[in-house]
């Protein structure tokens, strides 16, 4: 059973330009939560995607969007990247109707902006 | 708006003995869940233990347990007999217990670097 990949594991970018990450979510899970982890920080909410519409959004700016495809995959996107997003964005993958606060975790995808 | 404070950035303990990891947090609200989860070097954010905040009952998982103090709004881990496998940050973290969808919003707390000295 294949639990919650993400790609790429590492990429580089120059500030002003535009990224794309991708999640797929663990068999079965129907939701998609983004959160972005700055060194040495917690991770932040970005926003969760279900039924291909976002559900909740925390506090970032309109440069970060999402979308969900109808096989629950997601990406986030980041456009006119600033050196502060430089972070670890992970994904998290649940059940609609599941365990509360059950998340499924992916191992990240390590954003370095120059 | 909640907050979780980790004021511990790092800890160590022996192996096999026993180490408690401090966590508090501010809300308004009287129904949510508390976590604590473990991000090893792999970065995979792992579910150590869940704890309701209507049940009084502490959460126990294993070598796992909380101390959940719902009036000093405290909720500390406690590792049982350390095992080199428990090096990791961990993280606490809140939810709200609204039980409507598209509120599964976690809110974490900066993080405790475990360190196991063999």
């Amino acid at each position: 059973d294949a639990g919650v990949t993400q790609s790429p594991t590492h990429l580089i970018k120059t500030r002003g330009q535009q990224v794309t990450l991708r999640c797929s979510p663990k068999s079965g899970h129907d939701t998609v939560s983004w959160y972005q982890q700055a060194l040495g920080q917690g991770p932040q909410f970005i926003f969760q995607y279900y039924e291909e519409e976002e559900r909740q959004r925390g506090n970032f700016p309109d440069r970060f969007s999402g979308h969900q495809f109808p096989n629950y995959s997601s990406e986030l996107n980041v456009n006119a990247l600033l050196l502060g997003d430089s972070a670890l964005y992970l994904c998290a993958s649940s059940f609609g109707t599941g365990r509360i606060g059950e998340l499924f975790f992916g191992e990240g995808s390590r954003l370095t902006v120059l | 708006a909640q907050t979780v404070t980790q004021s511990q950035p790092e800890m160590s303990v022996q192996e096999a003995e026993t180490v408690t990891l401090s966590c508090t947090y501010d809300t308004s609200e009287s129904d949510y869940y508390l976590f604590w989860y473990k991000q090893p070097p792999s970065r995979q954010m792992i579910l150590v233990i869940r704890q309701e905040a209507y049940k009084q009952q502490n959460a126990t998982e294993n070598r796992f347990s909380v101390n959940f103090q719902k009036a000093a709004k405290s909720f500390s881990l406690k590792i049982s007999d350390s095992q080199l496998g428990d090096a990791a940050m961990y993280f606490c973290a809140y939810r709200r217990g609204d039980p409507n969808f598209g509120n599964e919003k976690l809110t974490f707390g900066t993080g405790t670097r475990l360190t196991i000295i063999p």
